[in-house]
């Protein structure tokens, strides 16, 4: 079963664009969940989606945002984007469907975004 | 609130040594508890996990930890270190399923393996 893939893994792009990040979760996973990876901060949750629908968030202003398809591939989209924004963004996946195997993520590579 | 600590931000073994990495949490109830595995530019990956039953878990790689739920601790152990266990070590705690569906990360600690 293919892992938590993650497009595109590098990118760079300048002060006040914008920027949208892809996940393709593991078969038959339907929750997603963003992460974003600094060396000052840490992992920081992003947010969670499940069923194309976002149940939970971190701290993070407005400009992060992230969406669900139907067949759970998510996104995630930074607007005007500042320095502060670079970043190692990794996206996770689980079932969600109870048992030993709820809760349990499984990460994908990330993307790495340098702002400039 | 609910919380990880990674006491140690760095640790440094011999090849052949042994290896303990100490996670301790802050949780209302008994957490589902994790170790992930960085290596440079990478994802993470899943070591071990903890949800119920023997304390004593075994993951991949010759990794185990313990969970003691009198010092809030899960502590991560190998009994000898190769060079290729050179990487940055991450606990988490999870909540139970009727919770609020959110990871806590530990901050990490980085492990350097001496030949």
């Amino acid at each position: 079963k293919a892992g938590v893939t993650q497009t595109p893994r590098y990118l760079i792009k300048t002060r006040g664009q914008q920027v949208t990040l892809s996940c393709s979760p593991i078969s038959g996973h339907r929750s997603v969940s963003w992460y974003q990876q600094t060396p000052g901060q840490g992992l920081q949750f992003l947010f969670e989606y499940f069923s194309e629908t976002q149940r939970n968030k971190g701290n993070f202003p407005g400009r992060f945002s992230g969406r669900q398809f139907s067949n759970s591939r998510s996104e995630m989209n930074v607007s005007t984007l500042e320095l502060g924004d670079s970043a190692l963004y990794l996206c996770a996946s689980s079932l969600e469907f109870g048992g030993e195997y709820q809760e349990t993520q499984y990460f994908g590579p990330g993307t790495r975004l340098l702002v400039l | 609130a609910q919380s990880v600590t990674q006491p140690d931000i760095h640790i440094t073994v011999s090849e052949g040594a042994s290896l303990e990495l100490r996670c301790n949490y802050s949780y209302g109830a008994t957490p589902y508890l994790f170790w992930y595995v960085q290596s440079p530019g990478q994802g993470l990956q899943l070591l071990l996990k903890y949800f119920s039953g023997d304390t004593l878990v075994q993951g991949i790689k010759g990794f185990e930890a313990e969970f003691k739920r009198s010092q809030s601790s899960f502590n991560l152990r190998k009994p000898s270190v190769h060079w290729s266990d050179a990487a940055e070590y991450f606990c988490a705690v999870g909540p139970p399923p009727s919770g609020t569906y959110k990871y806590i990360f530990g901050t990490g600690t980085r492990l350097k393996v001496l030949a």
